[in-house]
């Protein structure tokens, strides 16, 4: 079966601009994450989706990222306005259901300069 | 707070040279232990679930064993393709199962 499919791979913009990193489940997926990787660290919990409602997104920094799952099936997560801090790989994942395993995407690169 | 503690931060093998990974953990009504294997820039890979102290998986060289505080990665006679980020998870939001990441551990074994 596909995996996670994510998109760009890769991308560099200048603080306060803004950008989108889009997300394609495994098909049949109901449950959708997205997470911030910092270097060095552990995936750190942005948004969880089941089916297209929000579950829990208490670890998400409203005030500049916002997030939305159309459907039930893709989801966006945008950043406006980025901050030097931003600076992370941005990982999505899918499962069944919340009590299945995650499957992760390659995730996207971010680079704030 | 929850909190996941992975020991040691890198770790370097000769291949054949067995060793284990470990992961503390503090958290209210554990509902799942995970494990996940990451490649240099690559998403997690699942490898394990644990849900109960004294339950153990195995895969391959793999193993994970798990107590009341902590869970063990044991690597059996490792060859280099198992070098990567070894991370561990725990379940700390009841049924919507949300994880928590410890910083993983870094192996790195030598041919």
């Amino acid at each position: 079966e596909a995996g996670v499919a994510q998109s760009p791979r890769y991308k560099i913009i200048e603080k306060r601009q803004s950008v989108a990193f889009w997300c394609n489940p495994i098909s049949g997926h109901a449950t959708l994450y997205w997470y911030q990787q910092i270097l060095g660290q552990g995936p750190k919990l942005l948004i969880q989706f089941q089916n297209n409602g929000v579950v829990d997104d208490s670890q998400l920094p409203k005030d500049r990222f916002s997030a939305e799952r159309l459907k039930g099936v893709d989801s966006t997560l945008k950043i406006q306005p980025a901050k030097l801090e931003d600076s992370a790989v941005y990982l999505c994942a899918s499962s069944l259901a919340p009590n299945q395993p995650q499957h992760f995407g390659d995730g996207t690169r971010l680079s704030i300069l | 707070e929850d909190q996941v503690t992975q020991s040691p931060e890198a770790l370097r093998l000769q291949e054949g040279e067995s060793s284990s990974l470990n992961c503390s953990y503090t958290v209210s009504g554990l509902r799942g232990l995970f494990w996940y294997r990451q490649d240099p820039g690559k998403g997690p890979e699942f490898l394990f679930t644990l849900y109960s102290a004294g339950e153990e998986k195995e895969k391959e060289r793999l193993k994970a064993t798990l107590t009341k505080k902590e869970s063990f990665l044991h690597i059996t006679a490792p060859k280099p393709e198992d070098s990567a980020t070894y991370l561990c998870a725990v379940n700390s939001g009841g049924s919507n199962y949300k994880l928590t990441f410890g910083k993983g551990t870094l192996l790195t074994v030598n041919p």
